[in-house]
């Protein structure tokens, strides 16, 4: 499985923005980039996947880089809700098998 | 929206037990799949499904574990003699990876062995 790596935890202020960076060098032509997240004590959530161009969702945006061995999750105005952890994972284009979950960002909301 | 479901949502019991695990996932979804999480770690992938068929497992998903899709909404997960170490949530999760290749998983069911 094609690695990734994130800081272990960030802060944001509520209602301030919060880019969540993910860095994956190794990533291969056929990969997609796939973003979840996790509630406490609750199942992930998808929150956003792209390919190559930035991707825009009622929950957030997804900035991908040229070289496409980063991204970031952006989230707009972050709020209490979004206090989770942030998963950033790497999934094949051809093979649906399974998603590799790394450690993730804690990401801790201040109100 | 459709979500997956799962029961129960805590089970708790004696080590070398069997337990069963169920799921019923989104109803036009294909690839289903279980993940466990023990308290305070990763999210670790055990098996996925489709075609009722095994299509990948992990070294964690020994003979001691099986999955069974016995009718057209159930997807269950059974241990068959459970563990100290068998305890954590385990998750749920189907997709239509054709179409959106997200999964959607369940709430889990936090499994206590004793």
């Amino acid at each position: 499985d094609a690695k990734t790596t994130q800081p272990n935890s960030m802060e944001s202020n509520e209602e301030e923005p919060v880019h969540l960076p993910c860095n994956h060098s190794t990533i291969s032509g056929t990969d997609y980039i796939h973003w979840y997240r996790q509630l406490p004590s609750q199942g992930p959530e998808y929150v956003i996947h792209g390919l190559t161009s930035n991707v825009n969702n009622r929950m957030a945006s997804l900035a991908i880089a040229e070289d496409r061995k980063s991204s970031t999750l952006i989230l707009h105005r972050a709020t209490l809700r979004d206090a989770a952890v942030y998963y950033c994972i790497l999934r094949d284009l051809y093979n649906f098998n399974k998603f590799y979950f790394g450690s993730g960002t804690k990401l801790n909301v201040k109100p | 929206e459709p979500e997956v479901t799962q029961t129960p949502s805590h089970q708790v019991t004696q080590m070398g037990q069997e337990v069963i695990l169920r799921c019923v996932p989104i109803s036009n979804h294909l690839y289903f799949y279980w993940y466990r999480q023990i308290l305070g770690q990763k999210v670790e992938f055990l098996v996925s499904f489709y075609n009722n068929e095994i299509s990948e497992k992990s070294e964690i998903f020994d003979d001691q574990f099986s999955v069974e899709r016995p009718d057209g909404s159930n997807f269950t997960l059974k241990i068959r003699s459970t563990k100290l170490e068998d305890s954590a949530m385990y998750f749920c999760a189907s997709s239509d990876a054709a179409i959106t290749d997200t999964q959607y998983f369940g709430p889990g069911t936090r499994l206590t062995v004793l």
